[in-house]
């Protein structure tokens, strides 16, 4: 069974751009989050989508959205891009969300690192 | 909001040593795993161990939820068990992973 993919691996781009990056899940799985790792704040929950819903959000400002799409694909976008925002970005894969007495492990893709100029 | 420590932050072995992580958390979990960060920032799957003891090889990991701990051991360290261990928990109802601030292993030959 393939793993989690995510494209682009690696980008570079400069301030005030947008972009978008792209997570495929495991086959089956229907919940994914993404992560932000950065060496000063370490790896941080941005969201998580089911179900084409975003079920929870991290603490990001408004500029950082996300999607998923019915396959369970998702994307999440960064507008007005700071320097600040270098990072590796990381999606997580679940077969679901975790549900009152419910948890359910989670595996990650390859990352996508992204350098802002 | 829940609290997760890792110690040591930093270990350096050499090769065919044995080694202990331990992640401190600070509030009931509904789930527990411990992953290794490889040179190319992939997280992989070691275990997923919100209560008991689990061994896979040379790695075994114990949770104690009820006092709020993990371990792993690692036994006769290779180099290539180099890289950053983290451990993450989930909070009930959620699929938020809140990872530790991790372990940098260096195992010299």
């Amino acid at each position: 069974k393939a793993g989690v993919t995510q494209t682009p691996r690696y980008l570079i781009k400069t301030r005030g751009q947008q972009v978008t990056l792209s997570c495929s899940p495991i086959s089956g799985h229907r919940s994914v989050s993404w992560y932000q790792q950065t060496p000063g704040q370490g790896l941080q929950f941005l969201f998580e989508y089911f179900s084409e819903t975003q079920r929870n959000k991290g603490n990001f400002p408004g500029r950082f959205s996300g999607r998923q799409f019915s396959n369970s694909r998702s994307e999440m976008n960064v507008s007005t891009l700071e320097l600040g925002d270098s990072a590796l970005y990381l999606c997580a894969s679940s077969l679901k969300p975790g549900l009152a007495g419910e948890a359910y492990e989670q595996y990650f893709g390859p990352g996508t690192r992204l350098t802002v100029t | 909001g829940i609290q997760v420590e890792q110690s040591p932050p930093d270990l350096i072995l050499q090769e065919g040593a044995n080694s202990t992580l331990r992640c401190n958390f600070s509030d009931s979990v509904n789930n527990l795993q411990w992953f290794h960060q490889n040179p190319w920032g992939q997280l992989i799957n070691l275990f997923y161990i919100p209560s008991g003891t689990k061994q896979n090889g040379r790695l075994s990991a114990t949770t104690v939820a009820t006092e709020r701990y993990s371990l792993l051991y690692i036994s006769s360290s290779q180099t290539t068990d180099s890289g950053v261990y983290f451990c993450a928990v989930v909070i009930r109802a959620t699929n938020k992973l809140i990872f530790g601030t991790g372990t940098l292993l260096a195992v010299q030959p």
